[in-house]
């Protein structure tokens, strides 16, 4: 079974500050690793993802996340905060024999001008 | 050139009445699901197909009834329709079962 905890339903950051998203995993088996972006009534889009290999990943719009199996973790990161990165972001995890991806329950970003 | 594509976008229907959402991806994935996102944003997992076949039917009522005319393909009928229903549906495929998922636009069903 595979599950994920995303730490603040609501994280709100200046523009221009760090923006800190956390996310932990539970998982049997060796994980795939996904943040997923969704604006306001808009579907959701893939921001990076970890299967293997660099355990630093980088995606679109100046994100990345660093996958750490000591900490069972993949928090998400972008050094400074726009003003359009005002979204619902939602962590996910499958993994091999997974059918599924499995989500977090989201986290809402805020960006205060 | 849409991906992963759903319509309506908006459904509004009384209770008791029976509904069809479609979707069609045009990414030549081999797996497609459905998944339900309520009202605290909270994403669930409804069903997989993956080549045409059913993988997965998470506990759902069997109001719901997904069809997989073809692996581009896969529709979500709803019978009786509840106002717990009322949530936003989101079709999405992937190449196969464990890889990431595009997603739909979504189908914001309100059952009044």
């Amino acid at each position: 079974a595979q599950s994920v905890t995303q730490l603040g339903s609501h994280v709100s950051v200046s523009e221009g500050a760090l923006v800190l998203l956390r996310c932990n995993y539970s998982s049997s088996v060796p994980p795939y690793l996904f943040w997923y972006v969704q604006y306001p009534n808009q579907g959701l889009q893939l921001l990076l993802k970890y299967t293997t290999g660099a355990t630093l990943v980088k995606g679109i719009n100046g994100f990345e996340a660093e996958f750490k199996k000591s900490e069972t973790s993949f928090h998400l990161t972008k050094p400074s905060a726009h003003m359009s990165d005002a979204a619902e972001y939602f962590c996910a995890v499958s993994g091999a024999g997974s059918y599924q991806l499995t989500f977090g329950k989201g986290t809402k970003l805020s960006v205060i001008p | 050139d849409t991906a992963v594509s759903q319509t309506p976008k908006y459904l509004v229907t009384q209770m008791g009445n029976d509904k069809s959402i479609k979707c069609e991806q045009n990414l030549g994935h081999d797996t497609m699901y459905w998944y339900k996102q309520d009202s605290k944003k909270f994403l669930k997992i409804m069903f997989s197909y993956n080549n045409k076949e059913l993988i997965i039917n998470e506990t759902v009522p069997n109001r719901f009834s997904p069809k997989s005319p073809d692996k581009a393909h896969l529709n979500l009928h709803i019978n009786s329709l509840e106002l717990g229903d009322s949530a936003v549906y989101f079709c999405a495929s992937s190449t196969t079962v464990n890889t990431e998922a595009f997603f739909g636009q979504g189908t914001r069903l309100t059952v009044v």
